[in-house]
């Protein structure tokens, strides 16, 4: 069945750059995206990438797929407070199609 | 870009009684609905696909005649928590496919969610 992972916490400077990693199980995903939620908020979807790329930039946001190792990060460059929220990295079969969440991972920004 | 309406944002319900969310798409024709259920601090688990016009198909261990999912136009969707409990309380959230989308990015769009508190 399809399982995506993540770790749950994640505390960085401001300033810094963080790192959220993503690992899934089923190889036949075709598109992996990465959704951000604010605190009682719904999702925003802030970057996706098809699993014939290796990598997808877009401002300070970078996105790295191994998919030999079924493994995707998130990096965002230059951390701020807004960037505090939970992170949930999504996989599907097709842009129209359900989505199947990771466990989300908490980023705390430390002044 | 589109947006999804889910309305009431923060419901309270007693015990036994049944409470309904609902899913808009303002701005686009949504032909399929997607109802996510989110515990405190876990993931979305998906709990059905909601198709306009048609039943909506259910997710393995998501009880069907406790929660009632009604799509019945291309903009609005309904999701019914019958009978709830407090182990019913949860952060609902609905997406909508935009039949017109081509891309991942103009595709699927989130609504706000919904709090359900029973009591």
């Amino acid at each position: 069945g399809e399982d995506v992972e993540q770790s749950l916490f994640l505390s960085v400077r401001e300033g810094d750059s963080s790192v959220i990693n993503c690992t899934y199980t089923d190889s036949s995903s075709t598109y992996l995206y990465w959704y951000k939620q604010e605190p009682g908020a719904g999702l925003q979807l802030l970057t996706y990438i098809f699993s014939n790329m290796d990598m997808k930039q877009d401002q300070r946001l970078t996105v790295l797929l191994n998919k030999k190792d079924k493994h995707l990060s998130l990096r965002i460059a230059d951390t701020q407070t807004g960037d505090s929220a939970i992170y949930f990295c999504a996989e599907s079969f097709a842009p129209n199609e359900k989505l199947t969440f990771g466990t989300g991972t908490r980023l705390t920004i430390i002044p | 870009g589109a947006v999804v309406s889910q309305h009431p944002s923060r419901v309270i319900c007693k015990s036994g009684t049944s409470v309904k969310i609902e899913c808009r798409s303002l701005d686009f024709q949504a032909t399929t609905m997607f109802w996510y259920r989110q515990f405190p601090k876990q993931s979305l688990m998906l709990m059905a696909t909601s198709n306009e016009g048609s039943k909506a198909t259910y997710e393995q261990g998501v009880e069907k005649d406790k929660f009632l999912i009604n799509h019945a136009s291309l903009t609005l969707s309904t999701l019914t928590v019958t009978s709830a409990h407090p182990e019913d309380s949860s952060f609902y959230i609905c997406s909508a496919r935009d039949r017109g989308g081509a891309n991942p990015g103009n595709t699927i769009y989130f609504g706000e969610g919904s709090w359900l508190t029973v009591v």
